[in-house]
């Protein structure tokens, strides 16, 4: 039971925005300074889209924009593209000195 | 140019040992710890631990802790997961990521992950 839950799904048609979001469930969870983002479409390796809360490594569209308020991260995806399709996870280092992913977002392109 | 590859794909049978490994290059192996990630069919991701190549200091999920290993070999950058007696319940793409971390004056703790090797597919079957 991962301790960072995000939706199963969300859609969004070209153009539209989405916003996925990732909310601590247990208090195992830092305080959310590094919470980071990765894209990972069918068939590949995790990339990295976001790195402490909302900074956007080299070569990351900047429609792709991380926030926090309080115990809920959130990586929003402005002006929808075909290439965007894929699932969404976060992750947090937690108070035990590991690591977590969340529970993972399938985005559709509609 | 930072890369982390993975050995090939494994078939294996249950109750057999297993070590896949993930060498890096384009990158001071030591300055970064190398974690360990796994994504069973169909499923999300899952951290399973961790290593400090400098030191090989580890530090393990709850859930993987005592079922596999973790090492590194920092003359060769290459880290290491290993089981010493697999399960069909092993099958899965395994990941090695690059991980940044952070020190306050108690403690490290590991942030994001920004390379990633290409996975291995590890297969358990009789």
């Amino acid at each position: 039971q991962s301790a960072l839950t995000q939706p199963p799904s969300l859609s969004g048609s070209p153009g539209q925005s989405i916003t996925i979001s990732c909310t601590a469930t247990s208090s195992d969870v830092g305080s959310f300074s590094r919470v980071s983002w990765y894209q990972q479409p069918p068939g590949t390796a995790p990339k990295l889209m976001i790195y402490e809360v909302s900074n956007r490594p080299s070569g990351v569209p900047d429609r792709f924009s991380g926030s926090k308020s309080g115990n809920t991260a959130s990586l929003t995806i402005s002006g929808l593209q075909a290439e965007d399709e894929a699932d969404y996870y976060c992750s947090s280092y937690t108070s035990s000195s590991t690591s977590v992913f969340g529970t993972g977002t399938k985005v559709t392109v509609l | 140019e930072v890369q982390l590859v993975q050995s090939g794909a494994e078939v294996k049978e249950p109750g057999e040992s297993l070590r896949i490994s993930c060498k890096g290059s384009g990158y001071s192996f030591t300055a970064y710890w190398i974690s360990w990630v796994r994504q069973m069919p169909g499923k999300g991701l899952e951290w399973m631990g961790r290593i400090d190549p400098s030191d090989s200091y580890t530090n393990y999920s709850p859930s993987f802790q005592g079922h596999v290993t973790i090492s590194a070999d920092k003359s060769i950058s290459t880290a290491y997961l290993q089981w010493s007696s697999l399960r069909a319940s092993d099958s899965a793409m395994y990941y090695c990521a690059r991980q940044r971390f952070f020190c306050s004056s108690t403690r490290c703790l590991g942030a994001d992950f920004d390379y990633w090797g290409q996975g291995t597919l590890v297969t358990v079957s009789s």
